[in-house]
């Protein structure tokens, strides 16, 4: 099965701080997904990356799949309460979708 | 966008009773469907794959017998928690896919007294 570890696996950020989130695969990833969310609430899209190299930004979100397609990482400028919650990336392998382990973030304001 | 559908949305029952959670494709067809659950302070794990007209297939670790899923048409999969008991808490989701894009159920908080 497809493993994907996420860091840190919880992340206390001061409002307006900027923070980085990982996501390392053990297989080639042919699509990574990032998700946000809250436990027990349903999942919020975030981005998608396909291509080595590629990187999307969606207000002040950015993702990023590196080169070998084995990492991505997730950053979030100028962090708000809002932006709190937990982040969880994601990928298809052989027909299945597995997620990461997870990353709990807490923006104090 | 296709939209998926979970009914019921949270349920609390006594233990012992058996819970039926719906998954329903609302305007597309889905062949197959995958069910995860998700305990507090942890990530959400791949369950079973259901596909229409056949049996589901589960991860190692998850008892089939008590985790009855049902695909009996293109538009509903159903999940069935036999014999609840409070181990069995948990928020259930289920998921579908047209070609790369993933589509999400939004998910059923289960607890179980």
């Amino acid at each position: 099965s497809q493993e994907l570890e996420q860091s840190p696996q919880s992340l206390i950020v001061q409002e307006g701080k900027n923070l980085t989130i990982n996501c390392t695969s053990s297989k080639t990833l042919y699509g990574l997904y990032w998700y946000k969310q809250k436990y027990g609430e349903g999942l919020i899209f975030l981005m998608m990356l396909q291509k080595g190299g590629e990187e999307k930004s969606h207000e002040k979100i950015t993702a990023k799949l590196d080169e070998k397609k084995q990492q991505s990482s997730l950053h979030i400028t100028a962090s708000q309460p809002s932006h709190a919650g937990i982040y969880l990336c994601g990928a298809a392998n052989f027909n299945k979708f597995y997620f990461g382990s997870g990353t709990k973030l807490n923006v104090k304001p | 966008g296709a939209v998926v559908s979970q009914h019921p949305s949270w349920v609390i029952c006594k233990s012992g009773t058996s819970v039926k959670i719906e998954c329903r494709s609302l305007d597309f067809q889905a062949t197959t469907m995958f069910w995860y659950r998700q305990f507090p302070k942890q990530s959400l794990m791949l369950m079973a794959t259901s596909n229409e007209g056949s049996k589901a297939t589960y991860e190692q670790g998850v008892e089939k017998d008590k985790f009855l899923i049902n695909h009996a048409s293109l538009t509903l999969s159903t999940l069935t928690v036999t014999s609840a008991h409070p181990e069995d808490s948990s928020f259930y989701i289920c998921k579908t896919s047209v070609y790369n894009e993933q589509f999400f159920g939004p998910g059923t908080r289960l607890t179980v007294l």
